[in-house]
């Protein structure tokens, strides 16, 4: 167990809704990633916060955001969705905000898109 | 062409055997990971580098800064280690990214 929890599971939503991921750091990391996998492009960055401000945007859709909270608590809100969304949405924390730093990774949420 | 990229893509080795996977990148790295995917689909960190060799039981991972290279060795692999395994850079512009992951099958 990383300590890092990610909720929910998994979601199954229509084309055109909104979804929210949730992702709770481990006690005392500052830093939250997001991450997408999918089976045709593997992982890809998507963004990162360190203690409630954007650090740096990777491969993320305008049709993306995220967000993390004063409790350090994020969230990657997910909208307009596409078939192509369907993957698999890690978080990750680490202690710090630049790499060299250990990522923990959460379980992961498993969006299916129909 | 990518700019981390993994080899073997696929590997599948005999019980007991020493195993290397490659990991080679083009651009600047503050750090270097190797990641660990289960069937289930979670995700471990294996190990962090920024230079040299770290050694965690059985595995190895060694980094060459100039040569822009690094290594996973597991020796006495097992049938526990069937995995893919994913190497991961951090830029220098706070950015992660991935290769395409090398996929181990140990046989018992």
């Amino acid at each position: 167990d990383s300590g890092v929890t990610q909720t929910p599971k998994h979601l199954i939503t229509a084309t055109g809704q909104r979804v929210t991921l949730r992702c709770s750091p481990r006690s005392g990391d500052l830093s939250v990633y997001w991450y997408q996998q999918s089976l045709d492009q593997g992982l890809q960055f998507l963004i990162q916060y360190y203690n409630g401000e954007e650090r740096a945007k990777g491969n993320i859709l305008e049709r993306f955001s995220a967000q993390q909270f004063p409790d350090l608590h994020s969230e990657l809100n997910l909208s307009s969705l596409e078939l192509g969304d369907s993957a698999l949405y890690f978080c990750a924390s680490s202690v710090g905000d630049a790499g060299g730093y250990e990522q923990y990774f959460g379980p992961g949420t498993r969006l299916t898109v129909t | 062409k990518n700019e981390v990229e993994q080899s073997p893509q696929n590997l599948t080795a005999q019980e007991g055997e020493f195993i290397t996977i490659n990991c080679s990148y083009s651009v600047g790295i503050s750090a270097l990971h190797w990641l660990q995917q289960h069937p289930g689909g979670g995700i471990v960190s294996l190990f962090m580098l920024s230079s040299g060799k770290k050694k965690h039981g059985r595995l190895i991972a060694t980094i060459n800064i100039q040569e822009k290279h690094s290594s996973l060795h597991i020796t006495a692999s097992h049938p526990r280690d069937s995995a893919v395994y994913i190497c991961a850079v951090n830029t220098g512009g706070f950015k992660t990214i991935f290769g395409a992951g090398t996929r181990l099958f140990v046989k018992a």
